[in-house]
């Protein structure tokens, strides 16, 4: 059984500080998604990572992906109000292609304070 | 273009009762998801379509819930004599049918049995 696990669960930090997000799961998958979500709405799709080492960037955020170590971060840098959400990673098994239903973890609630 | 939809956005029934929560996938995406969401959690995963048929049902709790999607768009779940335990949020996804590709979410029916 596919298991994602996020770390932290919360967190409140500064703006203008840097911080890293950390999600792992449990066996073999070619796929993983992080996904934005605000209160009360539905999710945003921040990023694919398709291949081992694979590294994406949009403005402040860059997601990596280590399929060795089963291990995917979420990095902010210089973080600003707007970026205040609740992040999901989640995972699809292995599947040698095709679409397939994502597990997801319990989500890290951020809270950037002024 | 018009992105997922979902009907209706609320919903309250009574114990015992049934339901029927409906999704328009963005067009002409072939692959169609369904997730639950409960409060403070991640989206479970409850059933994935190609097409008109379900690929992969494995998420559904238990014979209560049913989903079809006849002409391989709109798709429909259906639950019936709804317990409590099923209040939840129940989002729809859909993507097009290649291992890259997003997953994009529909805004969500909020489902509260009485």
């Amino acid at each position: 059984e596919l298991k994602v696990e996020q770390n932290p669960l919360f967190l409140s930090m500064q703006e203008g500080k840097n911080y890293t997000i950390y999600c792992n799961y449990s066996t073999t998958s070619d796929r993983l998604y992080w996904y934005r979500q605000d209160p009360g709405k539905s999710l945003e799709s921040l990023f694919v990572l398709l291949s081992n080492g694979a590294v994406k960037q949009e403005g402040r955020l860059m997601a990596s992906l280590d399929t060795k170590a089963r291990l995917s971060t979420l990095h902010i840098t210089a973080a600003v109000h707007d970026l205040s959400a609740t992040y999901f990673c989640a995972v699809a098994p292995y599947s040698g292609g095709g679409a397939d239903g994502l597990t997801f973890g319990k989500g890290t609630h951020l809270i950037i304070q002024p | 273009g018009a992105g997922v939809s979902q009907t209706p956005s609320n919903k309250v029934t009574e114990k015992g009762k049934y339901v029927e929560l409906r999704c328009d996938p963005i067009s002409g995406h072939t692959a169609l998801y369904w997730y639950r969401q409960s409060l403070g959690q991640g989206p479970e995963f409850l059933i994935y379509f190609q097409g008109t048929g379900a690929a992969d049902d494995s998420g559904l709790p238990n014979d209560r819930f049913f989903a079809v999607r006849p002409e391989g768009s709109v798709s429909t779940l259906k639950i019936q004599r709804t317990e409590r335990g099923d209040s939840a949020v129940y989002l729809c996804a859909s993507s097009l049918f290649r291992v890259s590709e997003t997953q994009y979410f529909g805004p969500g029916t909020r489902l509260l049995v009485l």
